[in-house]
C-alpha cells in the first residue's frame, strides 16, 4: 500500500486480558519497527525486523511482550495478560533498509487502554 | 548510552514569529541526527536529517544544524504558521552493529495562534 497500516486504531482491553495489534508495512520495505509511545513519553523503541533475520527484540519491556513477521509482510505486536502500565499508542515503522539513509514511513499507531 | 534531550513544551507562539527547539544528544561515535513531526491525528514524518557533523538539513522552511561542538541539532524556522502546529521530535540514529535503530526525545508540542 500507499503507507504503512495498524490496526486497530483504537484498543480499549480489560486488565490480564492479551491483545494483539497489526501492522501491514510499504511494500517492498524490508525493515520494520515497533516503537511505544506512553502519555507525556518519547518513542520508546520495542522490536526490530529484517528480512528473514533474527529480530532485535532488546527494547522489549517484559516476556509478556511478543511480537512476529513472516518474512517482509505483515507484523503482529502480541501483549499478554495486560496490565495498566501496558496503555501507550503502539507505533510501527517500516523503511527499505535499516539506516539513517533510508527514510523511516510510520503508520498512525495504535492506542491502547487498559482499564 | 545514546539520548536525545528537547525543550519540554508546551511552546505557544503567534503567527510569523520566530521559532527555536533546541535539542541535545548524548551518543558514541558519529550519529545521524532527525526531526520528525507528528501532526495532529497522523503519523510521525520526517521533517528533516543531517548525517554528518555541520551538515544543514532543510524542509518547509525549518532549519537545523548539526554541531558536534555542542551536541546539538536546533529546530528553527523564522515565521510560523498556524499549520505548523504540531509535536515536533528529535532522534539521532547510530548506525553499526546492533545500534542501528531511531532514539527519540520526548517531543515538544507547538502551538501557533493567528
Amino acid at each position: 500500500g500507499a503507507g504503512v497500516s495498524q490496526s486497530p486504531s483504537n484498543k480499549v482491553t480489560e486488565k490480564g486480558k492479551d491483545v494483539e495489534l497489526r501492522c501491514d508495512p510499504i511494500s517492498g520495505h524490508t525493515a520494520l519497527y515497533w516503537y511505544r509511545q506512553r502519555l507525556g513519553q518519547g518513542l520508546e523503541f520495542l522490536i526490530y525486523f529484517q528480512g528473514n533475520s533474527a529480530p532485535d527484540k532488546s527494547g522489549l519491556p517484559s516476556d509478556r511482550f511478543s511480537a512476529e513477521r513472516t518474512g517482509e509482510s505483515v507484523s503482529t505486536l502480541t501483549i499478554q495478560r495486560t496490565q495498566q502500565e501496558d496503555s501507550a499508542v503502539y507505533l510501527c515503522a517500516s523503511s527499505l533498509e535499516r539506516g539513517p539513509y533510508y527514510g523511516y514511513t510510520f503508520g498512525s499507531g495504535t492506542r491502547l487502554t487498559v482499564v | 548510552g545514546n539520548s536525545v534531550t528537547q525543550m519540554e513544551g508546551p511552546v505557544t507562539l503567534s503567527e510569523e514569529a520566530f521559532l527555536t527547539i533546541n535539542c541535545t544528544y548524548t551518543a558514541t561515535g558519529y550519529p545521524s541526527l532527525f526531526w520528525y513531526v507528528q501532526y495532529p491525528g497522523e503519523g510521525l514524518q520526517l521533517l528533516l536529517k543531517a548525517t554528518k557533523a555541520d551538515d544543514k538539513g532543510s524542509n518547509k522552511g525549518f532549519e537545523a544544524t548539526y554541531r558536534k561542538e555542542t551536541t546539538s541539532f536546533h529546530l528553527e524556522k523564522g515565521s510560523v504558521q498556524v499549520s505548523d502546529s504540531a509535536v515536533y521530535f528529535c532522534a539521532l540514529m547510530n548506525y553499526g552493529g546492533s545500534q542501528g535503530n531511531l532514539i527519540f526525545g520526548k517531543g515538544t508540542k507547538l502551538s501557533v495562534k493567528p
